[in-house]
């Protein structure tokens, strides 16, 4: 079964430094997504991705935060300026319209803010 | 903007009996309902999913049951076993592809 791809899948970082996580959406998919799970909570939307830009974002994700699909494959979610509470599960989803696949989440990458 | 909500949030059953989550969604334009399973420290799981022109769908142990006037929807395991131990998320959406609103989540717990 095809699977969404994340790394790291724990990234540590200091506080004010910026970081980056990775994505490799289901080949065929067009639609992708930023999701974050603070530990025990619900999973929170961050932004959805199509056509190359922005389709929908939360208001969690304001101007710290930034998406980008630097090639055919890869999708990218960039925090600037890491604050403590910005640690988290982050888990990227990709879906497309029929019904094959649904709509599938990845491994996720837990980022720690210290 | 939509608001979903869950209970029970915790919720113990004996290994073979049936177990029942309830989602109520708020904006009636909703029309796409997932299932998400997530085991400690792993990824949220599709486990069932149901659109707003059907009423019930099943698969296996596990059934959703949605009632578009009420608003609510629900989620049925029957003849639970210790491996449904998780924690279960319902979700709401304008349509399928659209991003989520997740509910709080049941921790679900089937004793042996």
């Amino acid at each position: 079964e095809p699977e969404v791809t994340q790394t790291p899948s724990h990234q540590v970082t200091q506080m004010g430094q910026e970081v980056i996580l990775r994505c490799v959406p289901i080949s065929n998919h067009l639609y992708f997504y930023w999701y974050r799970q603070i530990l025990g909570q619900k999973v929170e939307f961050l932004v959805s991705f199509y056509n190359n830009e922005i389709s929908e974002k939360s208001e969690i994700f304001d101007d710290q935060f930034s998406v980008e699909r630097p090639d055919g494959s890869n999708f990218t979610l960039k925090i600037r300026s890491t604050k403590l509470e910005d640690s988290a599960m982050y888990f990227c989803a990709s879906s497309d319209l029929g019904e094959r696949y649904g709509y599938t989440f990845g491994s996720g990458t837990r980022l720690t803010v210290v | 903007g939509e608001n979903v909500e869950q209970h029970p949030s915790t919720l113990s059953v004996q290994e073979g009996d049936s177990a029942v989550i309830k989602c109520t969604y708020s904006d009636s334009a909703s029309n796409y309902f997932p299932w998400y399973k997530q085991e400690l420290g792993k990824r949220p799981q599709l486990i069932i999913d149901i659109r707003s022109n059907v009423g019930e769908k099943k698969d296996q142990r596990i059934a959703v049951t949605l009632n578009k006037t009420a608003k609510h929807f629900s989620l049925h395991i029957t003849e639970t076993q210790p491996e449904d131990s998780a924690v279960y998320f319902c979700a709401a959406s304008l349509s399928y592809g659209q991003n989520f609103v997740f509910g709080p989540g049941t921790r679900l717990s089937v004793l042996p």
